[in-house]
């Protein structure tokens, strides 16, 4: 059973960067039978693909974010991480590091982590 | 980019009664659309792909139809446990997209 779990700070003042690092166990981030995605959730609203990353190392980004956006793998660790820069207040969410299925395309989310919050204040 | 819009936005129903929730996007997605579950303070759960896959361990009372711009999702006799917000998401193109969201609650 694939598990995920996200990790990083909770606080996040403007105009920093927003770094999170999601652990998975059960698979390898290496594994070319998975895609490893982001999705942020203001709270009370609904979901926002941030973007996704491969085994290969490739990288796909949401347009609305792809200036800011970049997500990296430590295949040592079977880690995945998102660094979100320049944030602001409307970064304030809870981040979700959820892992897709290579069948759909990476593009239907399997595997969940229970998400974390990070706000944006100073 | 396409829009997916959910409705209704609140559904009010009793236990044992069906419920039927409406995603529609804004042009074709052939049937590349997904249903997630979220229960209060918990992540997303998969329940449909592909209109109407349901997902390893999803019970046969949630069922999904529907291709080109108008899906439904089923849910063929409710549970007090299906109180969530239902939210559909296309994987037809790029960029990813989900819908705003039908809360059910269960009276």
């Amino acid at each position: 059973q694939v598990q995920l779990q996200e990790s990083g700070p909770g606080l996040v003042r403007p105009s920093q960067t927003l770094s999170l690092t999601c652990s998975v166990s059960g698979a390898s981030v290496s594994s070319t039978s998975y895609y490893w995605t982001w999705i942020r959730q203001p709270a009370g609203k609904g979901l926002e693909y941030i973007g996704r990353i491969y085994a290969s190392g490739s990288t796909s980004y949401n347009p609305s974010l792809n200036s800011r956006v970049r997500m990296s793998l430590d295949t040592s660790r079977d880690q995945f991480s998102l660094d979100l820069s320049s944030v602001t207040d409307a970064d304030t969410a809870v981040y979700y590091c959820a892992g897709g299925s290579a069948y759909t395309g990476g593009n239907v989310f399997d595997y969940w982590g229970q998400g974390t919050l990070v706000t944006v204040s100073s | 980019e396409i829009v997916l819009t959910q409705s209704p936005a609140t559904l009010s129903l009793s236990p044992g009664e069906r419920a039927t929730l409406s995603c529609r996007a804004s042009q074709s997605i052939n049937r590349y659309l997904a249903w997630y579950q979220q229960r209060p303070g918990q992540a997303p759960r998969l329940l449909i792909y592909d209109a109407s896959n349901r997902a390893t361990g999803i019970p046969a009372r949630f069922s999904g139809s529907g291709s080109g711009t108008d899906f439904t999702l089923t849910i063929s006799s409710l549970e007090p446990e299906d109180s969530a917000v239902y939210y559909c998401q296309q994987r037809n193109s790029w960029p990813l997209a989900f819908g705003q969201g039908t809360r059910l609650e269960i009276k």
